[in-house]
């Protein structure tokens, strides 16, 4: 079954602990990226990455980073989490850049106390 | 910048009724236009999308219509059912990225 997997769906922590959501993807696409979901602002890219070891920056990558050693995985790290990483956050893979279609992880709901 | 404007934020239609979604979009070289829907507590899923060489596309009781004119876009759904009832974001792809709009919340009273 082709299917995008997040780790963990959710996750309370304290400002300045270290943490990884690690992504998974078992479709051999070439684009993966992150997205924060926040009330009223919609679906705001983090960082995407092309390929192995191409990465590049979104809308919203302060305080976030990513890296792409393999096609498959793409781990979203926060090395210093503050309250406002609170959000919800989704993996999304795709054969190219969003299309013909971008599957969505399960999502992950962080909150930082 | 790139930018996706999405009207109305919230929807509320009777059973049966239709509902329309619109955005608008700023770059004029975007070429794709998917729309995802999204169930509450659920990941988003595309549900239509639309290319710039086209100017309308209907799949059952949803439809997209397009204006690269105007760079608008729409969502058309018929014969709504208390199933539709979900938020709805359309998108626009820039270069290598693709972005959304803030969503619009779907009511649908039975």
């Amino acid at each position: 079954e082709a299917q995008v997997t997040q780790n963990p769906r959710y996750l309370i922590t304290v400002t300045g602990k270290k943490l990884t959501v690690t992504c998974s993807q078992n479709m051999n696409h070439e684009y993966m990226s992150w997205y924060r979901q926040d009330p009223g602002l919609g679906l705001r890219q983090i960082y995407y990455s092309m390929n192995v070891e191409v990465t590049d920056k979104g809308d919203v990558p302060e305080g976030y980073k990513v890296s792409r050693k393999e096609k498959r995985n793409f781990p979203l790290i926060l090395e210093s989490p503050s309250p406002n990483q609170t959000s919800l956050y989704f993996c999304a893979s795709s054969l190219l850049a969003g299309r013909p279609e971008a599957f969505f992880g399960q999502g992950t709901r962080l909150t930082v106390v | 910048g790139e930018n996706v404007e999405q009207h109305p934020s919230t929807l509320s239609v009777q059973e049966g009724d239709s509902a329309v979604i619109k955005c608008t979009y700023s770059d004029s070289a975007s070429n794709y236009f998917p729309w995802y829907k999204q169930e509450l507590g659920k990941r988003p899923q595309l549900i239509i999308d639309i290319r710039s060489n086209v100017g309308e596309k209907k799949d059952q009781r949803i439809a997209v219509t397009l204006n690269k004119t105007a760079k608008h876009f729409s969502l058309h759904i018929t014969e709504t059912q208390p199933e539709d009832s979900a938020v709805y974001f359309c998108a626009a792809e820039y270069g290598n990225k693709l972005v959304f709009g803030a969503g619009t919340i779907l009511r649908v009273k039975s």
